[in-house]
């Protein structure tokens, strides 16, 4: 299935460092999520987008800064992470919001944060 | 309190045998959407099955089908013949309301399945 891509799929970065993660989505949807996977709990919703627009930032740190310029992209800019930040990062999308909508992920980057 | 309960952190079934993995959920929305996802080792979210609050009929998708009692507020995923290749973690999902307030999706912690041969 490759209806919805990560790039990379694992990542190692510094505190210090400036790194950017890269979802794209070939189903026509137009709502698009971010996820937080860390070892022992269960994912964590980040940010949703419907249409381009911000819909939802489930208090997550300013060090996390997304972007989607468009309905078939959307960008995760990390800077100054911490090493709890480590985790898998996964994309979503669904073709609109709302409760029955399916969302399809991504195979997900592996962040590592030294 | 948790919204998505998953009390089997892990499972160990022979190949071939049928499975039931349990999820309870909490919500006081009428409109709510479950599903259920399989992660391989290599990461990925595998979407199996979805049951809506309003759907009479219990999902099936194959092998997979969905044990929708909403008095108990239980939606658990069986999984008939099981093969190797189930192997894996499966998480239950739900999606509160019809285009209001959040979103996303909340998921339970999960259940480590693995089939034996």
């Amino acid at each position: 299935e490759t209806g919805v891509t990560q790039t990379p799929r694992h990542l190692v970065m510094g505190m210090t460092n400036k790194k950017s993660l890269k979802c794209e989505q070939h189903l026509g949807h137009n709502a698009m999520y971010w996820y937080k996977q860390s070892a022992k709990k269960p994912l964590e919703l980040m940010f949703v987008y419907n249409f381009k627009e911000q819909t939802e930032n489930n208090s997550v740190p300013s060090r996390f800064s997304p972007e989607c310029p468009n309905s078939s992209h959307l960008f995760l800019h990390l800077h100054t992470l911490q090493p709890e930040d480590s985790a898998l990062y996964l994309c979503a999308s669904s073709q609109e919001k709302g409760a029955g909508e399916t969302q399809y992920f991504g195979p997900g980057t592996r962040l590592l944060v030294l | 309190a948790q919204k998505i309960t998953q009390t089997q952190p892990g499972m160990f079934v022979q190949e071939k045998e049928a499975v039931t993995l349990d999820c309870t959920y909490d919500t006081s929305d009428q409109s709510y959407g479950l599903f259920w996802y399989k992660q391989p080792s290599s990461g990925e979210m595998i979407f199996l099955i979805y049951q809506g609050s309003y759907d009479e009929q219990n999902a099936t998708e194959g092998r997979y089908s969905l044990n929708f009692q909403k008095a108990r507020k239980s939606a658990n995923l069986v999984i008939s013949a099981s093969q190797l290749g189930d192997s894996a973690m499966y998480f239950c999902a739900m999606r509160e309301g019809w285009g209001g307030g959040a979103d996303g999706l909340t998921f339970g912690k999960g259940t480590h399945l693995i089939i034996q041969p």
